[in-house]
């Protein structure tokens, strides 16, 4: 089966950075993924790494190792609305989309 | 972007009963869809992928004379519940892919079902 690790919560100030750690073991990659959800809701797509690097999208950024089997998602100036659930997500050998469990991001003042 | 619209968004059946929900893609063709249930605090878990005019593909563990899926149109997929019972409460969440050379998963703003 397929195994993705992320932490289960994490808690930042508002206008500071927080980065949230992704490792996996899939049978085969096609490209990883990260989306926020908030409670109730469907999840947003951020990000879409396929290759080893790091891909910029505003106040967002996404990192791929996948030699290591690792990825994270930068979240900078953090502000209130981006308190959620963040998704990571991996595409296997089979496109199939697995997720790992989620992170949940509290932003205090 | 594209869209992706299910219904209902909230559904209170009773033990015992069926209920069907909709995944729609509104502005494209959907050519590939899925459908995960997600308990509270917990992943997304896949549950079947339909393409449509063919048999939805089930993953392990998950009865497909339970969770009936109908991909008839390439807008329009539908799970069915049946014989529903309280452990099947849950969020449940339908995305859809277009062409093979796109692999961005749209997703549905889900449905919550409270089974009593």
């Amino acid at each position: 089966g397929q195994n993705i690790d992320q932490p289960t919560e994490m808690t930042a100030t508002e206008g500071a950075i927080v980065q949230i750690n992704c490792t996996y073991q899939t049978s085969g990659f096609n490209g990883l993924f990260w989306y926020q959800q908030h409670a109730g809701e469907a999840p947003t797509f951020l990000s879409y790494n396929v290759l080893d690097g790091l891909e910029e999208k505003g106040r967002f950024s996404s990192f791929l190792s996948r030699s290591k089997g690792y990825s994270y998602l930068l979240l900078k100036e953090l502000q209130m609305k981006d308190s959620a659930s963040y998704l990571c997500a991996v595409w296997d050998g089979d496109y199939k989309l697995s997720f790992g469990a989620g992170t949940t991001v509290t932003v205090r003042a | 972007g594209a869209v992706v619209s299910q219904h209902p968004s909230r559904v209170i059946c009773k033990s015992g009963t069926s209920v069907k929900i909709e995944c729609r893609s509104l502005d494209f063709q959907a050519t590939t869809m899925f459908w995960y249930r997600q308990f509270p605090k917990q992943s997304l878990m896949l549950m079947a992928t339909s393409n449509e005019g063919s048999k939805a593909t089930y993953e392990q563990g998950v009865e497909k004379d339970k969770f009936l899926i109908n991909h008839a149109s390439l807008t329009l997929s539908t799970l069915t519940v049946t014989s529903a019972h309280p452990e099947d409460s849950s969020f449940y969440i339908c995305s859809a892919r277009g062409t093979s050379g796109d692999y961005e998963q749209y997703f549905g703003p889900g449905t919550r079902l409270t089974v009593t």
